[in-house]
């Protein structure tokens, strides 16, 4: 069964600086997608950055970019220049090609300080 | 574009009972999944409708069910409330272009009492 870990239940990062949250991921699969998404204390869901599993190129979006290394099932996420408003549950997701079905993690609670 | 509205946003109901949430996708898209958020199971897929018809299900009981209407709203309904149904219920919204992205609701606060 297709699982997604994200072993750091809590961390927390001075404003500024930089952080990374880490996301693993177990699949026989070949072909998927790969996301982070943010839940700020309001409770929506906002996509953070996607990733097809096809591009070696990882994603860049402004201060968000992920490390994706296929090989290691792994999918961490780097939060740069942090700031306040980056305060959230992070969640990362895995989805098969062909399916809108996520496989989540557990979150991870990142607050920034200032 | 307005986003996903997802009613009623809060809901207070006893053991026993049903309930029926309500999703309205982005407009234009024709896809909708649904999700359970608890602290102790985190997020689970429910089930997904595109253009009327289930195409996934999760791993829940039948007292969990849904539907997609023609103007790609969609409904869940639970029967016979249990306690262990409390939990935040989210919505997305899919753009069908290949790419599994999803636009989620504000969610629905159940608490089963």
């Amino acid at each position: 069964a297709q699982t997604v870990t994200q072993s750091q239940p809590e961390m927390s990062v001075q404003e500024a600086e930089t952080v990374t949250l880490s996301c693993t991921y177990d699949t026989s699969e070949n072909n998927y997608y790969l996301f982070w998404y943010k839940q700020p204390p309001s409770r929506q869901m906002i996509l953070v950055i996607r990733q097809e599993a096809y591009k070696q190129q990882n994603a860049t979006e402004n201060r968000f970019s992920v490390n994706f290394q296929k090989a290691a099932k792994s999918f961490s996420l780097k939060i740069s220049d942090s700031q306040l408003g980056d305060t959230a549950m992070y969640f990362c997701a895995w989805s098969p090609s062909g399916t809108y079905k996520y496989i989540f993690g557990t979150g991870t609670r990142l607050k920034v300080l200032a | 574009k307005a986003g996903v509205t997802q009613t009623p946003r809060y809901l207070i109901k006893t053991r026993g009972q049903q309930v029926t949430l309500s999703c309205s996708p982005i407009s234009g898209h024709r896809s909708v999944s649904w999700y359970q958020q608890t602290p102790g199971q985190g997020l689970q897929f429910l089930f997904e409708y595109f253009s009327e018809t289930q195409r996934n299900k999760g791993n829940f009981p039948g007292r969990f069910s849904g539907r997609q209407f023609s103007n790609s709203r969609s409904e869940m309904n639970v029967s016979t409330l249990e306690l262990g149904d409390s939990a935040l219920y989210l919505c997305a919204s899919i753009q069908d272009r290949g790419n599994n992205e999803q636009f989620f609701g504000p969610g629905t606060r159940l608490t089963v009492l």
